[in-house]
């Protein structure tokens, strides 16, 4: 069965501060992997995705992931972090047709 | 355009008793979703839906029941609610093709179960 493992639960980060999350997956074959976000009070929202094509995607509010398939990771980052980055983030991958498998999460709290 | 709208947002439960979780979507998608969310598990797949007239279980499918009433709806009912029933449940929709596409995700509702 897939599974996502996200490593970190929480994250403490100071404003300006680099961040990277990091994502793994199993699943052998072709994946689609995502990452949403959920600001506090709020559904989930799209980040970024990855199907096909360069491993380095580039997503929204300045974040990016990198595919690394023989590493089976997806890891997001982003170089300079704001207060308003605080929110719990989740990596997901296709679970087969139409399901998506989601890690637990990682929640990041940003100090001004 | 809305998006996918859930109703209620929040609900309070007693043991035993019953109630159904409605959501909508606005962009003509073929698939919808019911999730619940619960601290330091991510998301979890209760049932799902690939077409209008389908339904398949998901990862945790026990104590709930859907039915997508058309293209535009899809309800989640628990028939005795339980207190390990407390969560935060999400509906979500996708358009559909070979591969997975974006999911669209509600507001959510937050039903306590006593």
């Amino acid at each position: 069965a897939q599974s996502v493992s996200q490593h970190n639960h929480h994250v403490i980060l100071s404003e300006a501060a680099s961040l990277e999350l990091g994502c793994n997956y199993s699943y052998g074959g072709t994946v689609n992997l995502f990452w949403y976000v959920q600001y506090p009070g709020q559904h989930l929202q799209l980040l970024l995705k990855y199907f096909s094509g360069d491993p380095l995607v580039k997503g929204i509010k300045g974040f990016e992931a990198e595919f690394i398939k023989s590493k089976f990771s997806f890891n997001l980052r982003k170089p300079s972090v704001q207060w308003s980055d605080t929110a719990e983030y989740f990596c997901a991958v296709n679970g087969g047709y139409n399901k998506l498998i989601f890690g637990a999460g990682t929640r990041l709290a940003v100090h001004p | 355009n809305a998006g996918v709208t859930q109703t209620p947002k929040f609900q309070v439960l007693k043991t035993g008793q019953s109630m159904t979780l409605q959501c909508a979507q606005d962009m003509n998608h073929n698939s919808m979703y019911w999730y619940r969310q619960d601290p330091g598990m991510g998301l979890r797949l209760i049932y799902y839906s690939a077409s209008e007239g389908t339904t398949d279980k998901g990862e945790v499918p026990n104590g709930y029941n859907v039915s997508r009433l058309n293209k535009r709806e899809f309800s989640l009912r628990l028939e005795s609610a339980a207190p390990s029933q407390t969560s935060v449940y999400f509906c979500a929709s996708s358009d559909t093709g070979e591969w997975m596409n974006e999911q669209f995700f509600g507001p959510g509702t937050r039903l306590t179960v006593l």
